[in-house]
């Protein structure tokens, strides 16, 4: 079974400070990750994903995550926030590449970018 | 280039009528998947296809909800005898099976509101 843990339900940053979204995931076997941002009214986008290759994962609009598989996690940052980051962010874990068990989301992180 | 669609966008509809939605993956997607996304969460995977096979439907949520490929293009997501519980954003998202982890890409959803 797969389950993914966001910490946070809620993150403020001003603009042009660091942003750290945090998630921990439990997975049968060695897993897929994503991480989805959702703007209001559109569709979830895909902004990473790790998939056993290198544990640096480098992704849309310079946002990056590190999978840490001693700590189950996966946090997705990025160096300095735009008042356009703001938007709700979902990590996403797939034990079987996406097939029979879907992808299982986490309930969200909401960013809050302060001006 | 174009996305996965979905039909209609909104649906406003009376307890206990039935619904249909329609789903247009990426015209050379062979699988297909449908998600319900509730307010405040992340979506929950209900179904997917391969081509016309459908090889996931023990997460349908009910009898009363249904999803056919019959060609292995478009798809189409019935509620039957809706409830107010039903309300929600149903996703439809598609990828390209094959390699560690197919990447799904999702539309922009169709919000069902049950009055």
């Amino acid at each position: 079974a797969q389950s993914v843990t966001q910490l946070d339900s809620h993150v403020s940053v001003s603009e042009g400070t660091p942003v750290l979204l945090r998630c921990n995931y439990s997975s049968s076997y060695s897993p897929s990750l994503f991480w989805y941002v959702q703007h209001p009214n559109k569709g979830l986008q895909l902004l990473l994903k790790y998939t056993s290759a290198a544990t640096l994962v480098k992704g849309i609009n310079g946002f990056e995550a590190e999978f840490k598989k001693s700590e189950t996690s996966f946090h997705l940052t990025k160096p300095s926030a735009h008042m356009s980051d703001a938007a709700e962010y979902f990590c996403v874990v797939s034990d079987s590449g996406g097939g029979a068990d879907g992808l299982t989301f986490g309930k969200g992180t909401h960013l809050i970018i302060q001006p | 280039d174009t996305g996965v669609s979905q039909d209609p966008r909104h649906k406003i509809t009376k307890r206990g009528q039935n619904v249909t939605f329609r789903c247009d993956p990426i015209s050379e997607h062979n699988r297909l998947y449908w998600y319900r996304q509730t307010l405040g969460q992340g979506p929950e995977f209900l179904t997917y296809f391969q081509n016309e096979a459908q090889l996931e439907k023990s997460r349908l949520l009910s009898d009363r909800f249904s999803a056919e490929r019959p060609k292995g293009s478009f798809s189409t997501l019935e509620i039957q005898r809706t409830e107010q519980g039903d309300s929600a954003m149903y996703l439809c998202a598609s990828s390209l099976a094959g390699g560690s982890a197919d990447t799904q890409y999702f539309g922009p959803g169709t919000r069902l509101t049950v009055l």
